[in-house]
C-alpha cells in the first residue's frame, strides 16, 4: 500500500530534550516537506526537500532541523525543543515539482513541549 | 504574501444536501489550487487539483471550479453523506519559478448528520 509514515505518532517531551520524527514513503517520490499546523493558522510548511541531499526553508524553519540522506526518509529534528512548538506535525510527499502535483501526507505527529 | 480564506469556518447540513465551500486568495498570479479533506488521526488527503488554466476538476460528487481572476475557487459537494464530515483545507501554490511552498486556508468544518 502506497503510503507515508510518521512516528511517533503521539509525543509529550520537555524543554530542551533533543528529539526526532522520523517520516517514511514507499511511493519512490523526490519531493518530501513538513507542515505544522496550529488551531487559527492553518498548516505552515517547516522544509522542504526536492531530492536527496536537497533540502530548503519553508515559511517557519526556526528551531527545526531536516536531513535526506535517503529518498524515502526525511526526519525532523528538534534540537532543542521549546513549548511554543507544541504542534500537529504532518510529513508529506510527491513526485518531483512538490505541490504543483498532488501530495500525499502523513497521518501526523501530535507533539506537547512541556 | 499570499492570504487564503475559507468561508464558513464552520457548516452544519442535513444529509442529502448540495453544499459549496469556499476559498478566496488574495494573489492571482497561481501555479494551481489544491482542495484536500481532513479526517481526525488521519492526516490529509488530496480531493482535486486544478491547475491556473483549467476551469473546473471533477471527481465523483466533487466539483471544483476556479476563477483565477477574481481570486475564488469553490468546491462544490452533491448529495452530501454524513461520510462527507470532515475538515476542508484549500491550498494555493504561488505561480513564480522557484515557489514550491504552498498557503494553506484554515478550513471549512463540514458536519453531515443523518
Amino acid at each position: 500500500e502506497a503510503q507515508v509514515t510518521q512516528n511517533p505518532r503521539y509525543l509529550i517531551t520537555v524543554t530542551g530534550k533533543k528529539l526526532t520524527v522520523t517520516c517514511s514513503q514507499n511511493m519512490n517520490h523526490e519531493y518530501m516537506s513538513w507542515y505544522r499546523q496550529d488551531p487559527g493558522l492553518g498548516l505552515r510548511q517547516i522544509y522542504y526537500s526536492m531530492n536527496v541531499e536537497v533540502t530548503d526553508k519553508g515559511d517557519v524553519p526556526e528551531g527545526y532541523k531536516v536531513s535526506r540522506k535517503e529518498k524515502r526518509n526525511f526526519p525532523l529534528i528538534l534540537e532543542s525543543p521549546s513549548p511554543n512548538q507544541t504542534s500537529l506535525y504532518f510529513c508529506a510527499s510527491s513526485f518531483a515539482g512538490g505541490p504543483r502535483y498532488t501530495q500525499y501526507f502523513g497521518p501526523g505527529t501530535r507533539l506537547t513541549v512541556l | 504574501k499570499q492570504e487564503v480564506t475559507q468561508i464558513p469556518a464552520a457548516l452544519s447540513v442535513p444529509e442529502g444536501e448540495n453544499l459549496v465551500l469556499n476559498c478566496s486568495f488574495t494573489d492571482s498570479a497561481i501555479y494551481n489550487l489544491q482542495w484536500f479533506r481532513q479526517d481526525p488521526g488521519k492526516g490529509l488527503t488530496s480531493l482535486l487539483l486544478i491547475q491556473s488554466s483549467q476551469r473546473e476538476q471533477t471527481s465523483g460528487r466533487l466539483n471544483a471550479s476556479l476563477d483565477k481572476s477574481s481570486g475564488r475557487s469553490t468546491l462544490y459537494i452533491a448529495a452530501s453523506q454524513p461520510g462527507d464530515s470532515a475538515t476542508y483545507l484549500c491550498a494555493v501554490l504561488h505561480a513564480s519559478g522557484g515557489s514550491y511552498i504552498p498557503t494553506f486556508g484554515r478550513g471549512t468544518s463540514l458536519i453531515v448528520h443523518p
